[in-house]
Formats: structure tokens, C-alpha cells, sequence
């Protein structure tokens, strides 16, 4: 199947720094990507959905001015967690998919906030 | 509200054992319905997509299918390994806003053991 790379898979910033992290699809162009929370032994909680070229659209209750997404090429997207606090630690992956094909996920990035 | 079920919530069998995973969604919009492994903190892994044309399709020891007037699919493991011992979650699309995006179950957690 496709490749889709994300990095960082781990980091840890102190509390009111931003941290961005990179979705990346390696060989083919995704029109569409996505952006997911997951806490521990639950499912994927979509946060927003990013066309290239176009504003992210961000589910309810997802703080856009604090999750910052860009999709600036049909083969990469960036989120960025800004002013970074403790409950912001999560684990998050990215998903990227041309419409009616299959998706396919980052490795995922752990993000611990001290 | 689009909901996807996945029946059991964990399953635990012995190694070599045929074991049947199963889907349920409320909604008709779902068109697609893809699965999904997740190993413990990481990402997810495409296993099969089924798309709206198709019945079911088949990988390897894995067979998918999909009916969509029961609102139903199944993931069919075939001669289970320890290597299969995973979450396994399976998503449907759906149109929304204008995006194409996955409603994904809470999984099923499956162990083989030895």
C-alpha cells in the first residue's frame, strides 16, 4: 500500500511552546488529509479535515487558533499544537486519501507537554 | 448521527483458529467500508477496502466482506497467528461538507495466543 510518513513519532516540549509535526505522503497525491487524536484505549477522534490548497475544516469543539493546519501541497500537511499545555498530550495521526480510494496513516506522533 | 459498531469489543483465541470480526453502521450514506489493524502506539494499517460496487475482496488469510442493505460487514481471519493479535477497526465514508471523511467503530482487540 501507499506510504504516508509523519514525524515527529515522539516528542516532548515544555508547557507554552508549539510544536509542529509533519504528515507526509510519500507516493501518491492525497486531495485530501486528516488529522486524528486518540487517547489511550480509545478510538481515533477526527480533529479536521484539510484539502490541498483550501482552509482545514475542524470538527466541533476543536480549537482551530490552537491546532494550526496547513496543507500546502497535495502531498504534505502540518499541525501545529500552539502554546502547548499539559492536556494537549496525545497521541496523533494523520490520514491521507484521494476521494473514493483508500486512506492511509502516518505512524502516528506522541506528544508529551512538561 | 452515523454510528459504527464492531462486535466483540475483544476477542482472545487460540493460534490457528478461523475467527470472524464483526461491522455494523446505521447510516445508508456509508458507501465504503475500509479495516483497519492498529498495533499498540502506532499507527494504522490499511488491511482491505471495500467499495460501494463491491461484495467483498480478499488479502491474503483475510477476507472482507460488505452488505450494505443489512448495514453490515464481517473480517474474516483465517488460520489466526500470534502475529495477527492487534486492534482491528473498520470505517465507513461518508460525504460531509463537501469532504470525504471515515466514521470509524471503537475496534475490536483481538489476542492469538500460542
Amino acid at each position: 500500500g501507499a506510504v504516508v510518513s509523519q514525524h515527529p513519532s515522539r516528542v516532548i516540549c515544555k508547557s507554552g511552546t508549539s510544536v509542529k509535526i509533519e504528515c507526509r505522503s510519500l507516493d501518491f497525491q492525497a486531495t485530501t488529509m486528516f488529522w486524528y487524536r486518540q487517547f489511550p484505549k480509545q478510538s481515533l477522534m477526527l480533529m479536521a479535515t484539510s484539502n490541498e490548497g483550501s482552509k482545514a475544516t475542524y470538527e466541533q469543539g476543536v480549537e482551530k487558533d490552537k491546532f494550526l493546519i496547513n496543507h500546502a501541497s497535495l502531498t504534505l500537511s502540518t499541525l501545529t499544537v500552539t502554546s502547548a499545555h499539559p492536556e494537549d498530550s496525545s497521541f496523533y495521526i494523520c490520514s491521507a486519501k484521494s476521494w473514493g480510494t483508500e486512506a492511509f496513516f502516518g505512524q502516528g506522533t506522541r506528544l508529551t507537554v512538561v | 448521527k452515523q454510528e459504527v459498531t464492531q462486535i466483540p469489543a475483544a476477542l482472545s483465541v487460540p493460534e490457528g483458529e478461523n475467527l470472524v470480526l464483526n461491522c455494523s453502521f446505521t447510516d445508508s450514506a456509508i458507501y465504503n467500508l475500509q479495516w483497519f489493524r492498529q498495533d499498540p502506539g502506532k499507527g494504522l494499517t490499511s488491511l482491505l477496502l471495500i467499495q460501494s460496487s463491491q461484495r467483498e475482496q480478499t488479502s491474503g488469510r483475510l477476507n472482507a466482506s460488505l452488505d450494505k442493505s443489512s448495514g453490515r460487514s464481517t473480517l474474516y481471519i483465517a488460520a489466526s497467528q500470534p502475529g495477527d493479535s492487534a486492534t482491528y477497526l473498520c470505517a465507513g465514508s461518508i460525504t460531509q461538507g463537501g469532504s470525504e471523511k471515515l466514521v470509524f467503530g471503537k475496534g475490536t482487540k483481538l489476542t492469538v495466543n500460542p
